[in-house]
């Protein structure tokens, strides 16, 4: 399917296990993102890279761990998952060179649940 | 980093022009100015992006002032389907862009 899909949609895991969500993108897009949104509020950045191997964290980033050996793909890792992690998790990707060039492009959403 | 600051809602009735203003005090010479929507249980939708004056496109404008200390997504003729979060983000695609905690609005028939 061409576009941005995320994996799993709904994922519920218990506090201390390591999660991964996935996140792919179709586009060739150098920039990819991954925000989390806890219910009833804005995005918040967690981490983002401008292209294979290279990663940057974002506002919030403690907890987790992301890697980006493939420009498609950008798994993003909860090494012990706590119930303040629930939220749902999107990823995202921009194409700098684009017509629009700050237009990020959104996966439909990892909802996470931590028991 | 530059910090936004919006409307936490707004109302509007179906045919009326919304304008939405996003204050951006701390904005960087390099950083834009970028316009999301988002409908619940879905990822943000692009709007609109600028740098500087003004921008329009097939489904909104954008007035940026010459200080860039604010900006204003305005919505021509707004209908149900517009019920929306809208969000401001300031930044640049090599530093961390951070959306604001958005602005719901609520058009009414």
């Amino acid at each position: 399917d061409a576009g941005i899909t995320q994996s799993p949609r709904y994922k519920i895991t218990e506090t201390g296990r390591q999660v991964t969500l996935m996140c792919h993108q179709t586009w060739s897009h150098s920039y990819m993102f991954w925000y989390r949104q806890d219910l009833g509020h804005g995005l918040r950045l967690i981490y983002y890279s401008a292209a294979a191997d290279i990663t940057d964290k974002g506002e919030v980033p403690d907890g987790y761990v992301v890697s980006r050996s493939k420009t498609e793909n950008f798994p993003l890792t909860l090494e012990s998952a706590t119930r303040s992690q629930t939220s749902v998790y999107f990823c995202a990707s921009l194409d700098p060179s684009g017509g629009s060039s700050y237009e990020q492009y959104f996966g439909p959403g990892t909802r996470l649940t931590v028991t | 980093l530059a910090k936004t600051t919006q409307p936490i809602s707004m109302d509007s009735y179906e045919g009326q022009e919304v304008n939405i203003t996003c204050s951006h005090n701390n904005i960087a010479t390099n950083d834009y100015i970028t316009w999301y929507q988002q409908f619940p249980s879905q990822g943000p939708r692009f709007i609109i992006q600028g740098y500087k004056t003004k921008v329009t496109n097939e489904v909104a404008s954008l007035f940026i002032p010459a200080d860039r200390k604010s900006s204003t997504l305005s919505l021509p003729r707004v209908s149900l389907s517009d019920t929306a979060v809208y969000y401001c983000l300031v930044g640049d695609k090599n530093n961390d862009m951070r959306f604001g905690a958005g602005t719901r609005l609520t058009v009414k028939p």
